[in-house]
Parts: structure tokens; sequence; C-alpha cells
């Protein structure tokens, strides 16, 4: 079965940092990526998600992820985060052959001081 | 669009009662999952259905906890009795089925149970 590793429990950052979550799973077919983010009070909301194709993905609010394979890796980035970003972050694998199966991370809270 | 709609938002109920929580998923929606968030945790999938069939519920604690969706429609997730460690939130999600492009699952608000 598939599992997905997010390293970073709880990331305090400043205003107009970069912004790195790693995000590592274990399944060695073709997956289906995502990011979700949670902000406080609120449902989950997709951030972004890899299909094919491109591995540098780009999502709403200035997010982006790379998908690399050989590492088995797809890493959040933001360039400069705001404190609006104050959020829990999950990432989340889909595997082909496992149906329409979305594992989740343990999550990653993130505080950015204004 | 509508969204995920899911009630109770919250339940605090006694240990070995029984609590049911609703969920309408978005309209013409065939996927409809059922997670279970621990506090400090990702959510755990419980149960997934497509149309009206379990396409998996390898992780649901059968003995105690049961779910449904009769008219491949809305459906209800049961606990029955429950336990302490059931305190959670129960987050209903739908996504459609596509072809090629994978579909999102888009996320309820969340039923807060507590049990005391």
């Amino acid at each position: 079965a598939q599992s997905v590793s997010q390293h970073n429990h709880h990331v305090i950052l400043s205003e107009a940092a970069s912004l790195e979550l790693g995000c590592n799973y274990s399944y060695g077919g073709t997956v289906n990526l995502f990011w979700y983010v949670q902000y406080p009070g609120q449902h989950l909301q997709l951030l972004l998600k890899y299909f094919s194709g491109d591995p540098l993905v780009k999502g709403i609010k200035g997010f982006e992820a790379e998908f690399i394979k050989s590492k088995f890796s797809f890493n959040l980035r933001k360039p400069s985060v705001q404190w609006s970003d104050t959020a829990e972050y999950f990432c989340a694998v889909k595997a082909n052959n496992a149906g329409n199966m979305l594992t989740f991370g343990g999550g990653t809270r993130l505080m950015v001081k204004p | 669009e509508a969204g995920v709609a899911q009630s109770p938002r919250y339940k605090i109920i006694e240990k070995r009662q029984s609590v049911a929580f609703w969920c309408n998923p978005i309209s013409g929606h065939a996927t409809l999952y059922w997670y279970q968030q621990i506090l400090g945790q990702g959510p755990k999938l419980l149960i997934q259905f497509q149309n009206n069939g379990v396409v998996d519920d390898s992780q649901l604690p059968k003995d105690r906890f049961s779910a449904e969706r009769l008219k491949g429609v809305d459906s209800t997730l049961k606990i029955q009795p429950a336990k302490l460690e059931d305190s959670a939130v129960y987050l209903c999600a739908s996504s459609f089925l596509a072809r090629g492009e994978v579909p999102e699952a888009f996320f309820g608000q969340g039923t807060r149970l507590t049990v005391v």
C-alpha cells in the first residue's frame, strides 16, 4: 500500500521568506500527486496537482511543486510567503492501480509571522 | 456550484453511544469518500464509494463503523458503539469520474466528534 511522509510537522517563517515543504511517497508505479491546504476554520482545498507531463507544477496563490520521480518526492515551494499563507498543508498520493484511493501525509503546520 | 454538505458540524456523545453523520456530495460526483482526521494527523481514508458500490473499505473498523450510499448520492457513516479514540473530525469528499485528467476531491467542512 502506498504511504506518504511529510517530515516537517511545524514550520515557522517570517513574511517574505522562501518556503519548501517536503513530501515523499512510497509506491513504485504511476502516481498522481496533490497538495491540499487547510486554512484555519476552513475545509481542505486543492493547491495543485500533478498528473503527467512537466514535473514542475504551478498552483494557486504562487505555489509550485516539483515531481522528482527518482526521489519519490513532490516538494511544495513558494518564493515569498505571506501572513495569509498560515495554514496546514497536506501532500496526497493516488496510485493508479489502487482505484481512486487518495492517501494523505500527516500534514505540515505553517505559521507565518507578520 | 454548491459544495459538499455535511451534518452535523459538531457532536458530543458518551462512549458506547451511537452516532451517525450525513454527507451530500456535489451533484454529479460519482465517487464519495469518508475520511477520519485525528487531531495532529492527516486524513485517513475509511471508505470509498463509486456510485452505490464500495471501492475500498480496508481501513474501516467494521466491528463498529458502517457506511452506506444506497442511491448513489448522499451517504451516512455510523459508529456503534463509539469509543474514546473515535474522537476526530470526519470528512466527506467527492469527485467526478474522469478519463485521463485526474479529478480532484472536494471536501466538506467535516463533523467534529468528541467522545467523552
